[in-house]
Parts: structure tokens; sequence; C-alpha cells
């Protein structure tokens, strides 16, 4: 089946930097990549997704790009701000793409 | 406005006992999932359902149950059979897909301790 790996699990960094998180995964086929955030608390809301006849995805500080020859794609936040502090979950289609599969997480804390 | 609602929001349960956990949802979506979020870890998917009357077990099926009657709702049993329930209990709904993917929505989900 579908293997997703996410990376770092942990990742700070200071208010205004960017962050990437970087998630690679096994099915050559898999065509949607979606990212999720989820705050302390409550369940995961989806930020932003890419399809894989793209290869990059922009909503305002966050960008989504794809490598399909290479297998991963990435999450990019730039100038963050300490209410993007959470965890934040990568996924990618089974290989029946009928059900997601997700990435470990990545929390991220952004220090003021 | 659609969505889907979990309840109750927090859950105590007593050893031995059965707790039902509540899922409903007003998308229209044919597919619904639980997922099991320990502490500081992903998401570990318990049951899913694809269509009305039908449901599949995932990777931590055991001690749980759960029923597909109506295309709205998906309760999940949390059973006396299931020695570590204490755990934060994730819904999720989404169309089922072949070709055309689209993402999970989440409920806010219920966090069940055992006392």
């Amino acid at each position: 089946g579908e293997n997703v790996e996410q990376h770092p699990s942990t990742l700070s960094v200071q208010e205004g930097d960017s962050a990437v998180i970087k998630c690679t995964y096994s099915d050559s086929a898999s065509n949607y990549f979606p990212w999720y955030k989820q705050e302390l608390g409550k369940g995961p809301q989806l930020i932003i997704d890419i399809r894989s006849n793209v290869g990059e995805k922009k909503d305002q500080r966050i960008a989504v790009t794809l490598n399909k020859t290479a297998k991963h794609f990435s999450l990019h936040i730039t100038e963050t701000q300490p209410e993007d502090s959470a965890v934040y979950f990568c996924a990618a289609p089974n290989n029946a793409g009928n059900m997601l599969t997700f990435g470990g997480g990545t929390r991220l804390m952004v220090k003021p | 406005d659609g969505g889907i609602t979990q309840s109750p929001k927090y859950l105590f349960r007593k050893e031995g006992q059965n707790v039902t956990l509540s899922c409903e949802q007003n998308l229209n979506h044919d597919a619904m999932y639980w997922y099991r979020q320990d502490p500081g870890q992903g998401l570990r998917l318990i049951y899913y359902s694809q269509i009305v009357n039908d449901f599949q077990k995932g990777d931590i099926a055991e001690g749980y149950s759960v029923s597909r009657e109506k295309k709205e709702s998906f309760p999940l049993t949390v059973t006396s059979a299931q020695k570590n329930p204490t755990a934060f209990y994730l819904c999720a709904s989404s169309t089922s897909g072949t070709g055309y993917y689209y993402g999970y929505t989440f409920g806010s989900g219920t966090r069940l301790t055992v006392v």
C-alpha cells in the first residue's frame, strides 16, 4: 500500500522566518496531495492541496510544491506567525484511490 | 452550514463499560472514517465505511465496533475489550473516490478518558 513519510517531526522557527515540511510517498500513481493543520484539541483542517497536473500551488503565505519524479511534496510557510504553531499532516491516496494515507505529523512551533 | 459533528466533546468511561461516540455529517459524503490519536502521535485508522451498510476494519480495529445504517451517521462503540481506550477520537468524511479525489473533512474530536 501507499507509504507516506513526513519530516521533520518537530520544527521550531523564529517569527517571520520560513518553515518547510517535506513528505515522500511510495505510489507513483498517486495524484492528490493535501495538507492539514491541527490546532491543540481540535480536528485537522485542510489548508491546501495539490493535484499531480501542477508543480506548485500558492495561497497567501502558504505554498505546496510537488516533485512527481522524486515522489515528494513540500509545504512552505513564509513570514511565520505564532498562530501558525500547530501540528501539520500531509497525505496521499492509497493504491485503490479510495482513502488517504497520512504522514506522521510535524509539530511546528513559531517563537515570538 | 454543512459540516461534521462529533459528540460528546469529552467522555469518561469506567472500566468494563461500553461507550458510543457519535459522528454526524450533512455534507452528503459517501465515505466516513474513524481515527484514534494518542498524545503527540499521528492518526491511526480504526474503521472506515465507503457506503451505507458496509464498513471495513482499519489498522487498529480490535476492541471497537461501528455501524453505518444511514449515510449521515457513523457511530463508534468502544467496547470493554479495548484495554487502553484513553485517546482523542476523530471522525472524518469524504466523497468516495475513483479518479478525481477530494480531501477529508474532520470533526472536532471526542476526548475519551478511562476513570
